[in-house]
């Protein structure tokens, strides 16, 4: 099991410009989670979805912002435009269950200029 | 919302040593998860433990989920052991888990 794989690892951008952040989730787990994460604000979770339908974006900052999860095994976060406040690591997370609690990929960090 | 209070903020120990993390919240809980977020960023799901106490290696946790507080007790502290501690949250029905500040750990050779 390769665990959840975000992708990039590193992603500079120039403000104004779109920005995709990837995430496959392990075998077997139907919960997906985007997390941001800053020093201002620590961990937020942005959105969920629960057998591929969101359940609740109310974590999502605002319209630039949006995710889909087009299949069971796979979502994309993406930014559109960018800003520099929008800097910071993002990890997405999956769960196959409550009570097995979540797994967490090794997060994008995002630096818009 | 729920709030999440971890203590100590930060925490020096030598190697060897022994620890307790705490984590109050403000509200029943359902849900609770311990996890470690390494030096390169990598976060690391410890414990799933809303009530009750578990044991893994070094690292226990207890939770009373009557009295609104979780510990998780770190003996025999490594070097390896330093990084950042959160307490997440969650109530029922929901897998929505509000996380802590966590506790900052390092520990010294």
């Amino acid at each position: 099991d390769a665990g959840v794989i975000q992708s990039p690892r590193h992603e500079v951008t120039e403000m104004g410009q779109e920005v995709t952040l990837r995430c496959k989730l392990i075998s077997g787990h139907n919960s997906l989670f985007w997390y941001r994460q800053t020093m201002m604000r620590g961990l937020e979770l942005l959105i969920y979805f629960n057998n591929n339908v969101p359940i609740d974006d109310s974590g999502m900052p605002e319209d630039r912002f949006s995710a889909k999860m087009p299949n069971a095994s796979f979502s994309t976060l993406k930014i559109q435009p960018s800003e520099p406040r929008d800097s910071a690591v993002y990890f997405c997370a999956s769960s196959s269950g409550i009570t097995l609690g979540y797994t967490f990929g090794s997060g994008t960090r995002l630096t818009v200029v | 919302g729920i709030q999440v209070e971890q203590s100590p903020p930060d925490l020096i120990l030598q190697e060897g040593a022994n620890s307790t993390l705490r984590c109050n919240f403000s509200d029943s809980v359902n849900n609770l998860q311990w996890f470690h977020q390494n030096p390169w960023g990598q976060l690391i799901n410890l414990f799933y433990i809303p009530s009750g106490t578990k044991q893994n290696g070094r690292l226990s946790a207890t939770t009373v989920a009557t009295e609104r507080y979780s510990l998780l007790y770190i003996s025999s502290s490594q070097t390896t052991d330093s990084g950042v501690y959160f307490c997440a949250v969650g109530t029922s029905g929901t897998y929505k888990y509000i996380f802590g500040t966590g506790t900052r750990l390092k520990v010294l050779a």
